[in-house]
């Protein structure tokens, strides 16, 4: 199993420019998360997928868009970049149902520059 | 805002046992407390999590006070492969919950 992937693993943008970043798990987790995270800070939640056919937003939504494409699947996308999206960009899954236990898993991340 | 308040660096010798306080004075009762860690800018990993007793796994233990207010996490034979930043988090279980990551305790392990 390759667990979380992402795609591209690094990026430079314009400002103004768009891009969808890609996220899939082959784990059939029911849940998903796109996180970012600033230099020496925590993530924080963009937005999440509880189950396929469903988004919410996080802490911090604002510039971004999702799409559960299907069980599979968790794209982010960015209409119009800006510098303050310079970031790294997590995706992570989880299982979703379980009562007993929830542990997220995490991609190895995409780091974005906007110019 | 995160539940959790942690200190900012700790240093542990190489063999030796790390010890990570983590306070969560405000947790209710069906609130869990995990532990991720995050190593040079990777992907957050899973170490353990706990409710009331204490756990052990294949990576570490969870010592959590009967009070419940706060916990810690023990790496018993730290490596420099151990190197990273330690993050406290509670939560309740839920669908899809939200994780809230605080600034965490970046662990150094010394030669």
């Amino acid at each position: 199993n390759a667990g979380v992937t992402q795609t591209p693993k690094f990026q430079v943008l314009k400002t103004g420019q768009s891009m969808t970043l890609q996220c899939a798990q082959d784990m059939n987790h029911n849940s998903m998360y796109w996180y970012r995270q600033d230099p020496g800070m925590g993530l924080r939640l963009i937005y999440y997928s509880a189950s396929e056919g469903t988004t919410d937003k996080g802490e911090v939504p604002n510039g971004y868009n999702v799409s559960r494409l299907n069980k599979r699947e968790f794209s982010l996308r960015l209409e119009s970049a800006a510098p303050s999206q310079t970031s790294v960009y997590f995706c992570a899954s989880s299982d979703g149902y379980s009562r007993l236990t929830e542990t997220q898993y995490f991609g190895p991340g995409t780091r974005l520059l906007v110019l | 805002d995160a539940k959790t308040t942690q200190p900012t660096s700790m240093d542990c010798a190489e063999g030796r046992a790390a010890n990570l306080p983590c306070n969560h004075s405000t947790i209710s009762g069906n609130e869990y407390v995990y532990w991720y860690r995050q190593i040079h800018s990777q992907g957050p990993q899973y170490i353990i999590h706990g409710l009331k007793n204490n756990e052990t796994n294949e990576m570490a233990s969870l010592i959590i006070t009967e009070d419940r207010k706060s916990s810690t996490l023990i790496l018993p034979h730290a490596t420099l492969r151990d190197t990273a930043v330690y993050y406290c988090i509670v939560f309740l279980i839920q669908g899809a919950q939200k994780l809230v990551f605080g600034q965490g305790t970046r662990l150094t392990i010394n030669p």
